[in-house]
């Protein structure tokens, strides 16, 4: 089983809705839970970064964290065709438990919003 | 401010042969984490190098390795190659004054082994 879980989709939605993406995952030493954004053929591009648990909103995007259920989310509001891409989520542990930079991706959800 | 760079973008080898790949980090950062892409297995942690020093490593052979210069800058190495090591190679920064815990990504190399 792996660490981090995470649905590879594709997921298809017309403009405008709210998308939800999720992952889950088994390491309870995990304190840092990220969601990147990859284009094709580009490098992830950070969208979002949360410390523990805990919900945090930039523009459409809000990422929530229940460590007790070990489940993060990322919600996107009003979404766009440019929206359209790779999500990845990514977490790492503390830098006391030696895995402050090592990331750990889930498989990514690809997302594709149609006019 | 200049992003990750990474050289080269593409490299075609064949089995057998070694590859080396280049990592520029953003200017301050100290620490280089290297992570590989495959359809596949996802992105995976390759290892970190933090002031010269190896701090972290993924599950990889040997064949796998790394350095870090004085200068931040770091390059990946890859002997022996295998068909299986085709692959977006990824090279991440942190370690900044303003928010240390983040890591940038570069754009990667992408290797084919033929």
């Amino acid at each position: 089983q792996k660490e981090v879980e995470q649905d590879p989709g594709p997921l298809s939605v017309p403009e405008g809705a709210i998308v939800s993406l999720n992952c889950t995952y088994s390491n309870s030493a995990f304190q840092y839970f990220m969601w990147y954004r990859q284009y094709s053929r580009k490098g992830p591009e950070l969208l979002m970064y949360t410390y523990s648990s805990g919900n945090k909103e930039d523009g459409r995007f809000t990422a929530q964290v229940d460590k007790s259920s070990k489940y993060i989310s990322l919600f996107i509001r009003d979404s766009q065709p440019s929206d359209s891409a790779t999500y990845l989520c990514a977490m790492s542990g503390s830098m006391f438990s030696g895995g402050y930079n090592k990331l750990i991706f889930g498989a990514g959800t690809r997302l594709a919003v149609h006019p | 401010k200049a992003g990750v760079t990474q050289t080269p973008r593409y490299l075609i080898k064949t089995r057998g042969q070694q590859v080396t790949l280049s990592c520029s980090p953003i200017s301050g950062h100290r620490s280089v984490s290297w992570y590989q892409q495959t359809p596949g297995q996802g992105l995976q942690f390759l290892f970190e190098y933090f002031s010269e020093t190896q701090r972290n490593k993924g599950n990889f052979p040997g064949r796998f390795s790394g350095r870090q210069f004085s200068n931040s800058r770091s390059e990946m190495n890859v002997s022996t190659l295998e068909l299986g090591d085709s692959a977006l190679y990824l090279c991440a920064s942190s370690g900044g004054a303003d928010r240390g815990d983040i890591q940038y990504f570069g754009a990667g190399t992408r290797l084919s082994v033929l």
